[in-house]
């Protein structure tokens, strides 16, 4: 049982290059999450999914683009990466959005750099 | 004035010290409470989970939630080194589709 999985760990990207951070979950969790966690900010939420087939926008939605791929796998994209973009992402998961039965479970992380 | 208001410290304490930690929100509405720890470098681990009112224990931590002065507490005794790490809190209304609202943690070091 891998709890939150995702790829990759650290990627470095020049100004405009775009990427996919990747994660998945075997807990058979409807919700999905992707925070950016920032010096000061604490965790921001970019997008989550409720469930399979529904997207909405969290907190700070710009420049990202989101796939609920099936119910395991939620993916993050940045189109054209800005230096602004530079944080730590975080996927996370709960059994539902709302309460009870909400306590998300994170996955390690993804360390991005934009140049 | 924020949802949820965490005094990001730093905290240092000398080890077997108790710990206190808190957060104060303003929605009355919130019924679940968590708290989360973050090691430098790591996503957060839920450490505790509790609903409406009350206290909770689980071995050294203990939660404790006062909803009429909209007030939570996360107490650590005989603090190790090993507890060294930012906590989070993080709470939720009752029912439908509302995520959780995060405090931004405080950091707190333990010293051997």
């Amino acid at each position: 049982n891998a709890g939150v999985t995702q790829t990759p760990k650290f990627q470095v990207l020049k100004t405009g290059q775009s990427m996919t951070l990747q994660c998945a979950q075997d807990m058979n969790h409807n919700s999905m999450y992707w925070y950016r966690q920032d010096p000061g900010m604490g965790l921001r939420l970019i997008y989550y999914s409720a469930s399979e087939g529904t997207t909405d926008k969290g907190e700070v939605p710009n420049g990202y683009n989101v796939s609920r791929l099936n119910k395991r796998e939620f993916s993050l994209r940045l189109e054209s990466a800005a230096p602004s973009q530079t944080s730590v992402y975080f996927c996370a998961s709960s059994y539902r959005a709302g309460g009870p039965y909400n306590e998300q479970f994170f996955g390690p992380g993804t360390r991005l750099t934009v140049l | 004035q924020k949802e949820v208001e965490q005094d990001p410290g730093p905290l240092s304490v000398p080890e077997g010290a108790i710990v206190s930690l808190n957060c104060t929100y303003s929605n009355s509405a919130f019924q679940y409470f968590m708290w989360y720890r973050q090691y430098s470098r790591k996503g957060p681990e839920l450490l505790m989970y509790t609903y409406s009112s009350g206290n909770k224990e689980d071995g050294r931590f203990t939660a404790q939630v006062d909803k009429s002065s909209k007030y939570i507490s996360l107490f650590i005794r005989d603090s190790q080194p090993s507890d060294s790490a930012t906590y989070l809190c993080a709470m939720s209304v009752q029912g439908g589709s509302e995520k959780l609202v995060f405090g931004k943690g405080t950091k707190l070091t333990v010293n051997p």
